[in-house]
């Protein structure tokens, strides 16, 4: 049983696209997140939900925007793609928030051309 | 702010025993945690400090100063699926919110 899942994979497309990434984790865990990692492999927080509520917005362009329907799902819509956004989102969850542990899913490798 | 500094990379052969090191700055310490991410792969959970002293894991183990604002993941007994990227993440505040912080990573290669 996957734990925390992803989709899609790969994401290829052209500047100035929008482009969802969704996630599911089936832990229970009451808190998630979104996470970017750089081609540096620079891993850096996005978003983070509790139970449905946002409760960490980094200074993320308001390109990005999280949907969280019920607290285990947490999706991703990119608006306007631009090349600098070529990276892998991780979604990630944690039983609680705060919890050191978090359980990262796959990872979705977007790529901009 | 917030900064975390470990090596980019290390080299060892299998069988050995490896230390990489972490140092942090950071506002509100809540704990120093390690990740691994294979290439192509998640990042998993290794391991936690919150107080200072050693953590064992198998293999693996994890060091904590809060005073020397400083700690290590040691790995014993290598073996070549511990090449990998090693993170050190610590939890604190930054931009009003509580929260990991990871580092860069150290990219382990293990050779026969």
């Amino acid at each position: 049983d996957t734990a925390v899942s992803q989709t899609p994979k790969y994401l290829v497309t052209q500047m100035g696209n929008d482009k969802s990434i969704k996630c599911e984790q089936n832990l229970g865990h009451d808190t998630m997140y979104w996470y970017k990692q750089d081609s540096k492999k620079f891993l850096k927080i996005m978003f983070s939900y509790n139970n449905k509520e946002l409760i960490i917005n980094e200074t993320v362009p308001n390109r990005f925007s999280p949907k969280s329907p019920d607290k285990a799902h947490l999706n991703l819509h990119i608006n306007s793609l631009e090349l600098g956004d070529s990276a892998v989102y991780f979604c990630a969850s944690s039983h609680r928030q705060g919890d050191n542990e978090q359980f990262f899913g796959p990872g979705t490798r977007l790529t901009v051309l | 702010g917030q900064s975390l500094e470990q090596p980019s990379e290390v080299t060892a052969v299998e069988g050995a025993i490896v230390q990489i090191n972490c140092t942090y700055q950071t506002s509100g310490f809540y704990g120093l945690s390690w990740y691994q991410q294979h290439d192509g792969g998640a990042p998993t959970f290794l391991s936690y400090n919150g107080l200072d002293g050693l953590e064992e894991t198998g293999r693996f183990s994890s060091f904590l100063s809060r005073s020397d604002s400083y700690g290590y993941l040691l790995l014993q007994e290598l073996q070549m699926k511990d090449s990998a990227s090693y993170f050190c993440a610590v939890r604190g505040f930054s931009g009003g919110y509580n929260k990991l912080i990871f580092g860069a990573g150290t990219r382990l290669a293990v050779h026969p």
